[in-house]
């Protein structure tokens, strides 16, 4: 049963430039969320996608968009990078049942260093 | 708004004495669900447990147990006889439930727990 992927693991930008990370949902779910997490921070919640749409958005800048495929994979972008957009980025997967809270299952991270 | 503090930053033990991790939250709404999760050094998230707000039995798996008391706001999780790979951050995780969607989960800043041999 394969877990929550994300790609890649490590990624080094230079302000200003735009990323894109990918996450590929645990077999079985439907629901991406995507967290960001600051060195000795907690997680805090970007947006989570289902079904091809925003959901759900946390107190993130427009720079952070995001995209689900029909297969329930999922993109996070960002623009104009800031120093402050290094963190590690965190997805994790659901199945999205109505009015049910599921379990959210997280990746590994994708490490973003911006200089 | 919902909120959790993990007031205790940094825990230190001896291998194979009991530890107990606290977690206070706060929000408004009546249903509710509470979650642990451990992130060793590798950086991911590991779902540990959930609570749902209508059930405040304690319970005991393996070496972990949980405390949940809505009186006081709290969800403490204990670790019996602890391990070295027990040392890791520990999250505690709340979330509110919605309609159409799972809701996000709110994290608090977590814990830090070393377990010396």
């Amino acid at each position: 049963d394969a877990g929550v992927t994300q790609s890649p693991t490590h990624l080094i930008k230079t302000r200003g430039q735009q990323v894109t990370l990918r996450c590929s949902p645990k077999s079985g779910h439907d629901t991406v969320s995507w967290y960001q997490q600051a060195l000795g921070q907690g997680p805090q919640f970007i947006f989570q996608y289902y079904e091809e749409e925003e959901r759900q958005r946390g107190n993130f800048p427009d720079r952070f968009s995001g995209h689900q495929f029909p297969n329930y994979s999922s993109e996070l972008n960002v623009n104009a990078l800031l120093l402050g957009d290094s963190a590690l980025y965190l997805c994790a997967s659901s199945l999205g049942l109505l009015q049910y809270q599921e379990t959210q299952y997280f990746g590994p991270g994708t490490r973003l260093l911006v200089l | 708004a919902q909120k959790v503090t993990q007031a205790q930053t940094e825990i230190s033990v001896v291998e194979k004495e009991d530890v107990t991790l606290d977690c206070v939250y706060e929000t408004r709404d009546t249903t509710y669900y509470l979650f642990w999760y451990k992130q060793p050094p590798s950086g991911e998230l590991v779902f540990l447990i959930r609570r749902n707000s209508f059930d405040e039995q304690n319970e005991i798996s393996g070496r972990y147990s949980w405390n949940f008391q809505k009186s006081t706001s709290s969800f403490n999780f204990t670790i019996t006889a602890s391990q070295v790979v027990d040392s890791a951050v520990y999250f505690c995780a709340l979330s509110e439930l919605k309609t159409g969607a799972n809701s996000k989960l709110t994290f608090g800043k977590g814990i830090t727990l070393s377990v010396r041999p």
